[in-house]
């Protein structure tokens, strides 16, 4: 699978806009990116995903590049309960056995009010 | 949505003790499952993938015979820690696949493991 750079933290106002990058250089054609949330002492939350489309649901939007070697979450209105590590990961689609994630370090959001 | 269910959320026990967690998939049918560990301050390292009706696939340096997995329905998978020892302690935690759909994988909540 290919691997994923991100930002170890950033900071976001209440509010605002919080506009989490990743990098994928090495993005296959057939790999996907998901994007998942930890909120402290918790399991991670499955946020979204997409292949090279704009994808956009009830959580946040996936901005995907053209090239698709970067992409960008974007959480429209940032509330105190955003705050978590944000994690980018590239994985071809799967169903059945095929499916473990590998989890780099992620970002590390703080929202602030 | 997909809901999956880890329990006990939280055990504290002593040196030597067996532990068995329990993870559940509440409202789909769950062909594999994963177990993660997590220790402070790191991200989730995957252990091992559990298979319904078969053996389960070790990670490379994780111990079969500590960490003993079952997963015998389609919707409950258990983890034993056998003879825990302090450096056991650790968060771990499940997730499962839908198994007819291309559903993204979904989380427990973990369970925190304190070997004292």
């Amino acid at each position: 699978d290919a691997k994923t750079t991100q930002p170890p933290s950033m900071d976001c106002a209440e509010g605002r806009a919080a506009n989490l990058p990743c990098n994928h250089s090495t993005i296959s054609g057939n790999e996907y990116v998901y994007w998942y949330r930890q909120i402290h002492s918790q399991g991670p939350q499955y946020i979204i995903h997409g292949l090279k489309n704009n994808e956009t649901n009830e959580m946040a939007s996936l901005i995907i590049t053209e090239d698709r070697k970067s992409s960008t979450l974007i959480l429209p209105h940032a509330t105190l309960r955003d705050t978590a590590v944000y994690y980018c990961i590239v994985r071809v689609e799967y169903g059945g056995s095929q499916g473990n994630l590998i989890f780099g370090k992620g970002t590390k959001l703080s929202v602030k009010p | 949505g997909a809901v999956v269910s880890q329990h006990p959320s939280r055990v504290i026990c002593k040196s030597g003790t067996s532990v068995k967690i329990e993870c559940r998939s509440l409202d789909f049918q769950a062909t594999t499952m994963f177990w993660y560990r997590q220790f402070p301050k790191q991200s989730l390292m995957l252990m091992a993938t559990s298979n319904e009706g078969s053996k389960a696939t070790y990670e490379q340096g994780v111990e079969k015979d500590k960490f003993l997995i079952n997963h015998a329905s389609l919707t409950l998978s258990t983890l034993t820690v056998t003879s825990a020892h302090p450096e056991d302690s650790s968060f771990y935690i499940c997730s499962a696949v839908p198994g007819m759909s291309n559903q993204p994988q979904h989380f427990g909540d973990g369970t925190r493991l304190s070997i004292l």
